[in-house]
């Protein structure tokens, strides 16, 4: 296992929902960022905070919420979703957002939304 | 913008038989790639790294090149097992971009028995 861990690893809800997505790095790092994985195709990035602050918010609909708290912790608050937002949504972490850190990524939530 | 491509997207072979997966991409100014190995409803696991410096990378039954002037990586199995059973990614790193990746949308391989 990696050290960046997310939960839930599963989350099934209603389009009229409100969930949130909880990931946290045990490695030290300073950036943390949200991947979409839908099937088939290559992975989107979605938002990025180096130092809690967002670098980058990769014109995400706002029915996704992000949230970095501090260095270690990253959530994804979900509401009013769409089914079309079913897919696996990784959370990744790196020493800092320079060409030359690579990032590790943690086990993802399968998300589904009816 | 970066494109990625990999071919096939998906691949079966019997066990012992080496593999050979393809990654091309449009842009050849890059600052490496990678390869990464997926299982099925998992994160992520980084198999192999080449800086845009070098031609391979090796990792035991791994083996990864790297042709900057023709937009083109293979990574190479040998002697695939049931356990290479997954999905392969490659992600480029633009010189220009820091910490963005562009990503293949993966080939998926399956090892028989």
């Amino acid at each position: 296992e990696t050290g960046v861990t997310q939960t839930p690893r599963h989350l099934v809800m209603g389009m009229t929902n409100k969930k949130s997505l909880k990931c946290e790095q045990h490695l030290g790092h300073n950036a943390m960022y949200w991947y979409k994985q839908s099937a088939k195709k290559p992975l989107e990035l979605m938002f990025v905070y180096s130092l809690e602050e967002r670098v980058e918010n990769n014109s995400v609909p706002s029915r996704f919420s992000p949230e970095c708290p501090n260095s270690s912790h990253l959530f994804l608050h979900l509401h009013t979703l769409q089914p079309e937002d079913s897919a696996l949504y990784l959370c990744a972490s790196s020493q800092g957002t320079g060409v030359g850190y690579e990032q590790y990524f943690g086990p993802g939530t399968r998300l589904t939304v009816t | 913008k970066q494109e990625v491509t990999q071919i096939p997207a998906a691949l079966s072979v019997p066990e012992g038989e080496n593999l050979v997966l393809n990654c091309s991409f449009t842009d050849s100014a890059i600052y490496n790639l990678q390869w990464f190995r997926q299982d099925p409803g998992k994160g992520l696991t980084s198999l192999l790294l080449i800086q845009s410096s070098q031609r391979e990378q090796t990792s035991g039954r791994l083996n990864a090149s790297l042709d900057k002037s023709s937009g083109r990586s293979t990574l190479y199995i040998a002697a695939s097992q049931p356990g290479d059973s997954a999905t392969y990614l490659c992600a480029v790193r633009l010189r220009s971009n820091d910490y963005k990746l562009s990503f293949g949308a993966g080939t998926t391989v399956t090892v028989r028995a």
